[in-house]
């Protein structure tokens, strides 16, 4: 079974540009989260998706946004890129919205803002 | 909100000795801990996770850690250190947001570096 796929792996952007991320979910898991990895820090939780619904939001600007399709892939999308935006986008899939069980990362999209 | 703390940057190694990664976290519950490793330029793996039950927890590659609640630490461990184990481990804890979300924090992670 495919794992947690994102695309693209490496992406170089210039302030102000906006960008869209993709994510798409191990086979039978309904629910998308997006953590943003800057260098030298752990990874940070920015949306969690379930049956196409945000059901919460980390503490990151309103140029965030994501959305979930039926076939519960996600994409993230940001505006007005700033410097800071520079990061690992990690995805991560579950079954469920709540789960004692791991999270399942994909291999993330690494954005350079210049 | 809950947190967890990884007091050391890098922690250095020789290959064959015992290796400790040190977390400690605060929660206000039953904490429900994970131990994620990643490797350069890759996504975050799972090592092994503590919900409750037993206070030694076994989880993947030969890895351990062990629960102490009155110390408020979770504490990764390994007997013999291999060089392939060279990565950059995060101790997590995960959060319920109002609402019913599910999010995870994740410490600030520790390089460990096993030297041959």
């Amino acid at each position: 079974d495919a794992g947690v796929t994102q695309s693209p792996t490496h992406l170089i952007k210039t302030r102000g540009q906006h960008v869209t991320l993709r994510c798409s979910p191990i086979s039978g898991h309904k629910s998308v989260s997006w953590y943003q990895q800057v260098l030298g820090q752990g990874p940070q939780f920015i949306f969690q998706y379930y049956e196409k619904e945000e059901r919460g939001r980390g503490n990151f600007p309103d140029r965030f946004s994501a959305r979930q399709f039926p076939n519960y892939s996600s994409e993230l999308n940001v505006n007005a890129l700033l410097l800071g935006d520079s990061a690992l986008y990690l995805c991560a899939s579950t079954p469920r919205v709540l789960t004692n069980e791991k999270l399942f990362f994909g291999s993330g999209t690494q954005l350079s803002v210049l | 909100a809950q947190s967890v703390a990884q007091p050391e940057d890098q922690v250095n190694v020789a290959e064959g000795n015992p290796l400790t990664v040190k977390c400690t976290y605060s929660v206000s519950g039953n904490p429900y801990l994970f131990w994620y490793v990643q490797y350069p330029n890759r996504g975050l793996q799972f090592l092994l996770k503590y919900i409750t039950g037993d206070n030694l927890v076994k989880g993947s590659y030969g890895f351990e850690a062990e629960f102490n609640k009155s110390q408020t630490s979770f504490h990764l461990k390994k007997p013999s250190a291999l060089v392939s184990d060279s990565a950059l481990y995060f101790c997590a804890v995960r959060d319920i947001g109002s609402g019913g979300y599910q999010k995870v924090t994740f410490g600030t992670g520790t390089k460990l570096q096993v030297i041959p």
